[in-house]
């Protein structure tokens, strides 16, 4: 079956970096998405990576490895408005997205 | 600004008493999508469309329902909500169905209630 894996809940502080790692199984494989998304909103796109390796921007990186079926997503110099859920997908063959359950990270001061 | 504008934000129901939720799109993307959400959950696709063609996802229960009567607003009926139903509903857009990065742009959201 199609699954995505990632961690429940996380925990940083304010200024630091966290990883938010996500592990994937699906059939086939048309690249993966992070979205961020507040507590009560909708989602909001961060990235997208199809190719291996790392993309930048900004604050925010995205790291894939295809032949691992993994992704993170690193976040830098944390501010307490980057509380937020941030949630996996993974498009299979079809183009059709298989979603993670999110990460809620907590940011301390 | 183009954007996806989803009525009502919140709606409060009676069990059994139906419901409509509506999206409208001002980015010109022909994939429509409803995705139904539960707290702390993965959001799960209920249907899309490809311009007007209506996919189904086979788990999908036949409580709900979807029309597109054009390529700017979707609806989404629930005929008989149950208590399980309560979450967020979520509509989104994407520019194409099948290529490269297929970004979906989400709706605020229609969060409903049932009493």
């Amino acid at each position: 079956g199609q699954n995505i894996d990632q961690p429940t809940e996380m925990t940083a502080t304010e200024g630091a970096i966290v990883q938010i790692n996500c592990t994937y199984q699906t059939s086939g494989f048309n690249g993966l998405f992070w979205y961020q998304q507040h507590a009560g909103e909708a989602p909001t796109f961060l990235s997208y990576n199809v190719l291996d390796g790392l993309e930048e921007k900004g604050r925010f990186s995205s790291f894939l490895s295809r032949s691992k079926g993994y992704s993170y997503l690193l976040l830098k110099e944390l501010q307490m408005k980057d509380s937020a859920s941030y949630l996996c997908a993974a498009m299979d063959s079809n183009y059709q997205l298989i979603w993670g359950a999110g990460t809620k990270l907590i940011i301390k001061p | 600004d183009a954007m996806v504008i989803q009525n009502p934000r919140y709606q409060v129901t009676q069990f059994g008493k139906p419901v409509t939720l509506s999206c409208s799109q001002t980015l010109n993307h022909n994939v429509m999508y409803w995705y139904q959400q539960k707290s702390s959950q993965a959001p799960k696709l209920l249907f899309h469309y490809y311009d007007k063609d209506f996919n189904n996802e086979a788990d999908t229960p036949d409580n709900f329902q979807s029309r597109r009567p054009n390529t700017s607003f979707c609806f989404l009926d629930i005929r008989s909500p149950g208590l399980g139903d309560a979450a967020m509903y979520l509509c989104a857009t994407s520019g194409t169905g099948s290529s490269g990065a297929n970004v979906l742009t989400f709706g605020a959201g229609s969060r409903l209630t049932v009493l």
